[in-house]
């Protein structure tokens, strides 16, 4: 089955402690990203991938850091969190980044920092 | 640069209502337009796309058509049931965003029994 897995599905976590959020896709995907989702400001991109060894920042890149050594996996990295980072992380992924395309989303990710 | 703009939840009806979402767009080029749904608990699943000027989307009864002289893509179902409860999402993507989704606040629809 085509899909993309977040892991784990809910974290609580406490200020400054280090933590990784893993997605991992079997669809062959060029293209992956990281968003956040907040109540009343819809979905803002984190960071995103274009291909292995290629990211770049999103809208909203600060106090995160991401990698993309393999092509199905895409890991969000907080270095030292904060209560500001507590929301809903999707990771997504799609074939390439052209008129019309498809994205497929994971179930997320419900990060609580204290 | 490009923006999208959806009408504000929740959205209320009674099973068997007829919706409409509305979601207007800002964008220099010719985008392509989407509909996301959020069922509760779950990740975004494209519900329907449209990749140009008066294409019409459809999918599970839902319906959207490119407006572009109005810069609208408004959701609407004829006869909505209880397991239509989620969150829309509006969005699009075109060349002038190097094609990255550019999203609206999403709107809660709660469908009644």
């Amino acid at each position: 089955e085509a899909q993309v897995t977040q892991n784990p599905r809910y974290l609580i976590t406490v200020t400054g402690k280090k933590l990784t959020v893993t997605c991992s896709q079997n669809m062959n995907h060029e293209y992956m990203s990281w968003y956040r989702q907040d109540p009343g400001l819809g979905l803002r991109q984190i960071y995103y991938s274009m291909n292995v060894e290629v990211t770049d920042k999103g809208d909203v890149p600060e106090g995160y850091k991401v990698s993309r050594k393999e092509k199905r996996n895409f890991p969000l990295i907080l270095e030292s969190p904060s209560p500001n980072q507590t929301s809903l992380y999707f990771c997504a992924s799609s074939s390439d980044q052209t008129v019309g395309t498809e994205a497929f989303f994971g179930q997320g990710t419900r990060l609580t920092v204290v | 640069g490009d923006s999208v703009t959806q009408m504000e939840g929740p959205v209320t009806l009674s099973e068997e209502a007829f919706l409409t979402i509305n979601c207007t767009y800002t964008a220099t080029g010719y985008p392509s337009l989407f509909w996301y749904v959020q069922y509760p608990g779950e990740g975004l699943q494209l519900l329907l796309k449209a990749t140009k000027a008066d294409d019409k989307g459809s999918n599970k009864g839902f319906e959207a058509t490119y407006r572009k002289e109005t810069t609208s893509f408004h959701l609407e179902k004829g006869s909505v049931q209880v397991s239509d409860s989620a969150v829309y999402f509006c969005a699009l993507s075109d060349v002038d965003s190097n094609y990255q989704l550019i999203w609206g606040a999403g709107t809660k629809l709660i469908i009644k029994p």
